[in-house]
């Protein structure tokens, strides 16, 4: 079955940036959205359409796209920013949504 | 305000089945799909499957096909979920989420614990 790698935690300063990637075979022909989770709340959603940012969501929240893999980019990371982070996307035939196993950003 | 509420938390038995609801309120449910995710303690989140409110039209993910059943009434703007054959490792938060036009999950329910126990 089609999977999305991430790697399991990055950690950051305060004011520094912070790069989350995304691998997938089917990222090249697929969107991918990212979600921020902190404990005992749902996921967010951080960003759409590869980088698209919904409304009420910082700028310094910004994703992009290059081939198999997307990254999600915090600038001047904020000690709010610390939680889990998805990446979700479709198989290549576009029926099954995949989750990423998640990033655990922790803001040092 | 959009939103999307579930119903409480479930203690069942191995072997049992559990049916959790999300009623959806500020928008017009039949216009976007509801997808159901699920999350083990501690665990990534895993995604259960769709369904279109306004045919009843469903889609699984493998992995549930034949124990997951996906239903809504419209009078009452709500979808449920329904889980079969329980074993301990069905043990995990449910949550409901809406599927926006961009493909994302716009709003998601607060979750429902479902604890598989004997």
């Amino acid at each position: 079955s089609y999977e999305l790698t991430q790697p399991p935690s990055v950690s950051v300063s305060p004011g520094q940036t912070a790069r989350i990637t995304c691998s997938g075979d089917a990222l090249p022909k697929q969107y991918a959205y990212w979600y921020q989770q902190k404990p005992g709340q749902a996921p967010v959603l951080v960003i759409y359409k590869d980088s698209e940012r919904p409304s009420g969501i910082p700028e310094r929240f910004s994703g992009s796209s290059s081939g198999t893999t997307v990254t999600l980019t915090i600038s001047g990371v904020q000690a709010e920013d610390e939680a889990d982070y998805y990446c979700q996307s479709a198989d290549s035939s576009g029926t099954a949504w995949v989750f990423g196993g998640g990033t655990k950003l922790t803001v040092l | 305000q959009v939103q999307l509420v579930q119903s409480g938390a479930e203690v069942k038995k191995p072997g049992a089945s559990v049916k959790v609801s999300c009623k959806a309120s500020g928008y017009t449910f039949t216009s976007y799909d509801i997808n159901w995710v699920r999350q083990a303690t501690g665990q990534g989140l895993e995604w259960m499957g769709w369904m279109n409110p306004n045919s009843g039209n469903t889609g699984y993910a493998q992995k549930f096909q034949g124990r997951v059943t996906m239903t809504r009434n419209t009078s009452i703007s709500t979808a449920y979920m329904e889980l079969s054959s329980l074993r301990s490792e069905d043990t995990a938060v449910y949550y409901c989420a809406r599927k926006e036009f961009s493909g994302a999950f716009d709003i998601w329910g607060q979750g429902t614990m479902v604890t598989v126990s004997s």
